[in-house]
């Protein structure tokens, strides 16, 4: 069955410096990926995904991810943080040898930005 | 339009007391799921629905029960609550199981 993992549980970064979260999951094929964000106290909301065409994505907030098959990786980039961007980074990927399954999620990463 | 909705927002409940969870959602999704969400442990998927009238086992499904009797509602029970059970509750929705997953604000459910 597909796996992801996110390698790093807790990043901390001063603002403006360039943040990269890890994301790889375990089986090829047609994937869809997608990166979850989830600011304090609050749910899960969509950053960004990829289905198809350009592996690279952007997303809402400044944040972008490349899809680069050959390594099964989905990591999310940002050029500069913002202390707003404090929050925990869910990665999620669809199992490709299976149509109904749901979405296997990462266990997270917890970004700290300090001023 | 609100989406994916939860009730209720908060709760208390004694060990072996039971309880429901509701869920409702307003987008016609075919799909729905129940997470619990704990410190160090990411989402863990604890029952799902394909569609109306049908639920399946996650990843924790021991001690929960669900049901989709109304395609837009999907409802999490707890017989008979333990402190192990003490989460943060999230439901979500898509129109298919490969789709983004819409959340909804959760249950945050304390067991003593």
């Amino acid at each position: 069955a597909q796996s992801v993992s996110q390698h790093n549980h807790h990043v901390i970064l001063s603002e403006a410096a360039s943040l990269e979260l890890g994301c790889n999951y375990s089986y090829g094929g047609t994937v869809n990926l997608f990166w979850y964000v989830q600011y304090p106290g609050q749910h899960l909301q969509l950053l960004l995904k990829y289905f198809s065409g350009d592996p690279l994505v952007k997303g809402i907030k400044g944040f972008e991810a490349e899809f680069i098959k050959s390594k099964f990786s989905f990591n999310l980039r940002k050029p500069s943080v913002q202390w707003s961007d404090t929050a925990e980074y869910f990665c999620a990927v669809n199992d490709p040898n299976s149509g109904n399954t749901p979405l296997v999620f990462g266990k997270g990463t917890r970004l700290s930005v300090i001023a | 339009n609100a989406g994916v909705t939860q009730t209720p927002k908060f709760r208390v409940l004694k060990t072996g007391q039971s309880m429901t969870l509701l869920c409702a959602q307003d987008m016609n999704h075919e799909y729905m799921y129940w997470y619990r969400q704990d410190p160090g442990m990411g989402l863990r998927l604890i029952h799902y629905s394909v569609g109306e009238g049908t639920t399946a086992k996650g990843e924790v499904p021991d001690g929960y029960n669900v049901s989709r009797l109304k395609k837009q509602n999907f409802l999490l029970g707890l017989e008979s609550a333990a402190p192990s059970q003490t989460s943060v509750y999230f439901c979500a929705s898509s129109i298919a199981a490969q789709e983004t997953q819409y959340f909804g604000p959760g249950t945050r459910l304390l067991v003593l």
